[in-house]
């Protein structure tokens, strides 16, 4: 199975911080790559797909970028309802894995 | 809208057998595949299997190719997953979730998750 990590696991910010999230797969996966938000108690919600594209309804404010094995998530202006954990999917193939998650709460 | 609403809460014994449903509305239920993905308790997210809803074809994780049992209902527009010889460390949140195809694996919508508490 391929393997993601992510960087940091947590950190701390303030409401319009611009906050970057790093993820890495152990080996090359293209594009194939997801992120997602979750929030405590709910189910995780798409953000980017395909490394770079905005999901449907999703702010502006994330963006994501990378190919290959790394990769990055970024909040241009953290806002209150993005306070949550992200985690990095891979796509590349069909036993799908995750990276460990990156909570980000409030400094 | 796509909704995915998946059954109740459920607690097993060790040993025993839970069936989890999925009903989708919203959108042409064949045309998409299904992903069962689980969460343990303040943990991360492990891959179950897939099934495509038009035929029933099914992908498992090799981890539990001989406990994990995918099916679906296209009268009720429905996936289930049977998770087979529960033990203490199936306890956990399990989602289902739609795959767009739009570019590889990519889960748009989910359920809003079961918790499974397997305790003797």
């Amino acid at each position: 199975d391929i393997q993601m990590t992510q960087s940091p696991s947590s950190l701390s910010a303030s409401v319009g911080d611009r906050v970057t999230i790093t993820c890495r797969a152990s080996q090359s996966i293209s594009s194939y790559l997801n992120w997602f938000q979750q929030k405590p108690g709910r189910a995780p919600k798409l953000l980017i797909y395909a490394a770079s594209s905005l999901q449907s309804g999703v702010p502006s404010r994330f963006s994501g970028s990378g190919s290959g094995t790394d990769f990055t998530l970024t909040i241009r202006s953290l806002q209150p309802e993005d306070f949550a954990t992200y985690y990095c999917q891979q796509s590349y193939s069909t036993s799908l894995t995750f990276g460990p998650g990156t909570k980000v709460d409030i400094k | 809208q796509v909704q995915l609403v998946q059954s109740g809460a459920e607690v097993k014994k060790p040993g025993a057998s839970v069936k989890v449903s999925c009903k989708a509305s919203g959108y042409t239920f064949t045309r998409y595949y299904f992903h069962w993905v689980r969460q343990a308790p303040g943990q991360g997210f492990e891959w179950m299997g897939m099934i495509y809803p038009s035929g029933g074809s099914t992908s498992y994780a090799q981890k539990f190719q001989d406990r994990v049992t995918m099916t679906r209902d296209t009268s009720t527009s429905t996936v289930y997953m049977e998770l087979s010889s529960l033990r203490s460390e199936d306890t956990a949140v399990y989602y289902c979730a739609r795959d767009t195809s739009i570019y590889g694996y990519t889960l748009d919508y989910w359920g809003q998750g079961t918790l499974v508490t397997v305790s003797s």
